[in-house]
């Protein structure tokens, strides 16, 4: 069965430091990848996704995700942090074979930066 | 761009009641969602459909029900709401063209069942 996992439910940074933010995927066929933003009270946001093609994508605000298929990884990044960036991130996953345009999405990862 | 809007961003019902959650997207998108989001738990999908008066299960309908009856609009049904349906409530939509396609998603409906 397919699943997205995200490893660290909360992960706090310094404003200035890298971001890394770890997407893992279970899927037998080849996946499109998406990672969310949701600021606090607010609905759900694209940040950037991979379909088919170059596997590093840019997304918006800086922030980018490599996909790599030896690792079954989808790790989102940013070289430095704002303020402005905490936020709770989502990763999520479709497939041909599962149902059309439906997503599964992993748990969240909620991002703290500290001044 | 895109727009999804939700008929109450808050909203408080008492156990039994019949609640209604409306969803409205202007792109003329095929498919559309709902999905609930609870902390740790992160989304899951309630409902989805993709054509007007189409619909199909998500991974928990249970206490649930919806109705597509013009293609922008998109309503969630709580038949006898409960204190375990308190919750954050996201409707999204999409093309319905790709497997890739985006979701785009409205600001969500917080409800508290008391």
């Amino acid at each position: 069965a397919q699943s997205v996992t995200q490893l660290g439910s909360h992960v706090s940074v310094s404003e200035g430091a890298l971001v890394l933010l770890r997407c893992n995927y279970s899927s037998s066929v080849p996946p499109y990848l998406f990672w969310y933003v949701q600021y606090p009270n607010q609905g759900l946001q694209l940040l950037l996704k991979y379909t088919t093609g170059a596997t590093l994508v840019k997304g918006i605000n800086g922030f980018e995700a490599e996909f790599k298929k030896s690792e079954t990884s989808f790790h989102l990044t940013k070289p430095s942090a704002h303020m402005s960036d905490a936020a709770e991130y989502f990763c999520a996953v479709s497939f041909y074979g599962g149902s059309q345009g439906n997503l599964i999405f992993g748990k969240g990862t909620k991002l703290s930066v500290k001044p | 761009d895109v727009k999804v809007t939700q008929s109450s961003r808050y909203l408080v019902k008492r156990t039994g009641e019949k609640v209604f959650l409306e969803c409205v997207q202007d792109m003329d998108h095929e498919n559309m969602f709902w999905y609930r989001q609870d902390p740790g738990l992160g989304l899951r999908l309630i409902y989805f459909s993709y054509d007007v008066k189409m619909k199909e299960k998500g991974d928990i309908p249970e206490g649930y029900s919806v109705s597509r009856e013009k293609k922008e609009r998109f309503s969630l049904i709580l038949e006898s709401a409960s204190t375990n349906q308190t919750s954050m409530y996201l409707c999204a939509s999409s093309f319905g063209t790709s497997v890739g396609d985006t979701q785009y998603f409205g600001p969500g409906t917080r409800l508290t069942v008391l």
